[in-house]
């Protein structure tokens, strides 16, 4: 069965000082990866997605991404946090099972960015 | 191009009154699906339509729940008899195709749902 797990419901960092957040999958199959983001009052936006190619996989506004099979993680990872970062992750493992698509969605987590 | 629309954007309603969300996908897009995402919650899948496929209703809470799609396009979710615990933002994506595996969704801006 598929899952993802969002490790940190609230991740707090500095303006400037790295960004991680974690996520881990379970999937029967080769899965595809994705993070979204939502800023408040905003719709979900796609920043990056991994679907079998290579494994470190580059986003918008800086984010990336690994592809970790060994340690079934996807983390999500940005050098250098801006105000702007502040906002809602969303972690999606996505499996074909059968003829169907079974899209399942971490919790979130909420990352706070500190001046 | 416009992206996926959701109307009404904000809707108060008295318990036990029926509402109806709607959802505009992306023209062509021919996956359409439904979340439901409570305060402090993940989203939670409601409905997937899939071209003319028989549509995934696995993650309807309960039969006071309902959706349509009419000639593959403008999609409706229907709540009857709505419980406070039916109060959170219902949210509408569309994809290109085969959703998710390969191609990523396009969320609309959401329908912010108040029973009082």
């Amino acid at each position: 069965a598929q899952s993802v797990t969002q490790l940190d419901s609230h991740v707090s960092v500095s303006e400037g000082t790295p960004v991680l957040l974690r996520c881990n999958y379970s999937s029967s199959y080769s899965p595809s990866l994705f993070w979204y983001v939502q800023h408040p009052n905003k719709g979900l936006q796609l920043l990056l997605k991994y679907t079998s190619a290579a494994t470190l996989v580059k986003g918008i506004n800086g984010f990336e991404a690994e592809f970790k099979k060994s340690e079934t993680s996807f983390h999500l990872t940005k050098p250098s946090a801006h105000m702007s970062d502040a906002a809602e992750y969303f972690c999606v493992v996505s499996d074909k099972l059968g003829r169907d698509d079974k899209i399942i969605f971490g919790k979130g987590t909420r990352l706070h960015i500190l001046p | 191009g416009a992206g996926v629309s959701q109307s009404p954007s904000n809707k108060v309603t008295e318990k036990g009154k029926d509402v109806e969300l709607r959802c505009d996908p992306i023209s062509g897009h021919t996956a359409l699906y439904w979340y439901r995402q409570s305060l402090g919650q993940g989203l939670e899948f409601l409905i997937y339509f899939q071209g003319n496929s028989a549509p995934d209703k696995s993650g309807l809470p309960s039969d006071r729940f309902s959706a349509e799609r009419t000639g593959g396009s403008v999609s409706t979710l229907t709540i009857q008899r709505t419980q406070q615990e039916d109060s959170a933002v219902y949210l509408c994506a569309s994809s290109p195709g085969l959703a998710g595996t390969f191609y990523e969704q396009y969320f609309g801006p959401g329908t912010r749902l108040t029973v009082t």
